[in-house]
Formats: C-alpha cells, structure tokens, sequence
C-alpha cells in the first residue's frame, strides 16, 4: 500500500538553528500539506501545496517556515532559526486531489533545546 | 468559527462496549467530516468520512452520525475492542478552490479495558 514516508524521525537541534524536514508523499498526489501536533494537543495545519507554489497557510506559518518541492518526489518544511516552542511533531500529508483523502506520514518529532 | 470542538478528552469504555464521540462546528461552510484514529507514535489515519448530505454512515462497527441543523456529528464505535484504543480526532474542512486544510478537534483518547 503506498505511503507517505518522512525522514528524520526524530531530530533534536539547537535553538536558533535551521532545521529541514523531508516527505516523500504518494507518487500520483497533487495536493501537500505540513500539520504539527504538539505533544497531547491537536493537529494543527500549517500550510497546503499544490502546483509548486503555497495554497493556504495558517497564522503558525509565519516568515521562520518555508516548504519547497525541489524535485518531483521530495516536498521539505524548512524552519530558519528554531525557537523552543516549535519543538512538536511534524507531519506531512498528500492527496490525489481537492476533495479526496489525506494521508498523512508517520512523523518527524523534532525536539529543539 | 473555525473551530471544531470535539468531547470527551478521555473514553474508558468495556470491551464490547459502545464507544461515542461527539464533535460540534460552527462554521457552516464545512462540508466534509472525516474521523482519524491515531496510534502512539504514528501519523493520523481516516477512519471513516461523510459529507452533510447523509446522515448517517456506516463501515463496519463504525458510524458517523451527521445532525446538519445541529452542526454536530459523532462516531460510535460498535462492540469496542483493546486493539481500538487509541486516540480518535475529528475533523471538518470547507469547500474551497484550492486544496483546503483539516482542521481537527482536540482529539479523544480512547481506552478499551477487557
């Protein structure tokens, strides 16, 4: 069954430095997404992709946060200068289209100290 | 008004049981409702979606009951087992030109004792 798959699972990274997280979502899916959970609350939406350039984004999503899509398989969320408060889980999720399924990834917990 | 608000934080339920979790929405442009069911260290997965055209639908020993007046919809969980307990969010987006986001209530975290 494919899947979306998200590397690092787990990254711990100093305060104020640049962080990139990677998905790889399903081959035939049009539509990205990055979420964030922080620990016991819940998801949260940061930002939709669709046709190399951002749909919708949320207030989270402010000038720190970039998402790129450098080839045709990986889709990344880069944070600039990480500050303690975005220690949280990170999940990408992809769609084939508006209105169908989400799938989203396993996670990437990213812990900044 | 983009809120979903999603009860209770906590279910402790037999097995064998009914498990009900409720959600309520303001927000009237919404017009898709998915449930996702999330293990410990793993991503959200659908469990089960409606639109408010139906009121109810059914996969299985889930169920989505859907009141459009009421702007509330709710999943039961028929004949609960361990391997359910996990957390459970629901969800709710609008209709929009672009691919538009989930936005998700607070989760429920559901545990089913034998």
């Amino acid at each position: 069954e494919p899947e979306v798959t998200q590397t690092p699972s787990h990254q711990v990274t100093q305060m104020g430095q640049e962080v990139i997280l990677r998905c790889v979502p399903i081959s035939n899916h049009l539509y990205f997404y990055w979420y964030r959970q922080i620990l016991g609350q819940k998801v949260e939406f940061l930002v939709s992709f669709y046709n190399n350039e951002i749909s919708e984004k949320s207030e989270i999503f402010d000038d720190q946060f970039s998402v790129e899509r450098p080839d045709g398989s990986n889709f990344t969320l880069k944070i600039r200068s990480t500050k303690l408060e975005d220690s949280a889980m990170y999940f990408c999720a992809s769609s084939s289209g508006r209105r169908t399924e989400a799938f989203f990834g396993q996670g990437t917990r990213l812990t900044v100290v | 008004q983009q809120q979903v608000k999603q009860s209770p934080q906590s279910l402790i339920v037999q097995k064998g049981g009914i498990s009900i979790i409720n959600c309520a929405y303001e927000n009237t442009a919404f017009d898709y409702f998915p449930w996702y069911q999330q293990f410990p260290g793993k991503g959200p997965a659908l469990l089960i979606a409606i639109r408010p055209d139906v009121s109810e639908k059914k996969e299985g020993r889930f169920t989505i009951s859907f009141n459009k007046s009421a702007k509330q919809f709710s999943l039961h969980i028929m004949d609960s087992q361990p391997g359910d307990s996990a957390t459970y969010f629901c969800a709710a987006s609008r209709p929009n030109s672009g691919n538009t986001p989930l936005v998700f209530g607070k989760g429920t975290r559901l545990s089913v004792i034998a």
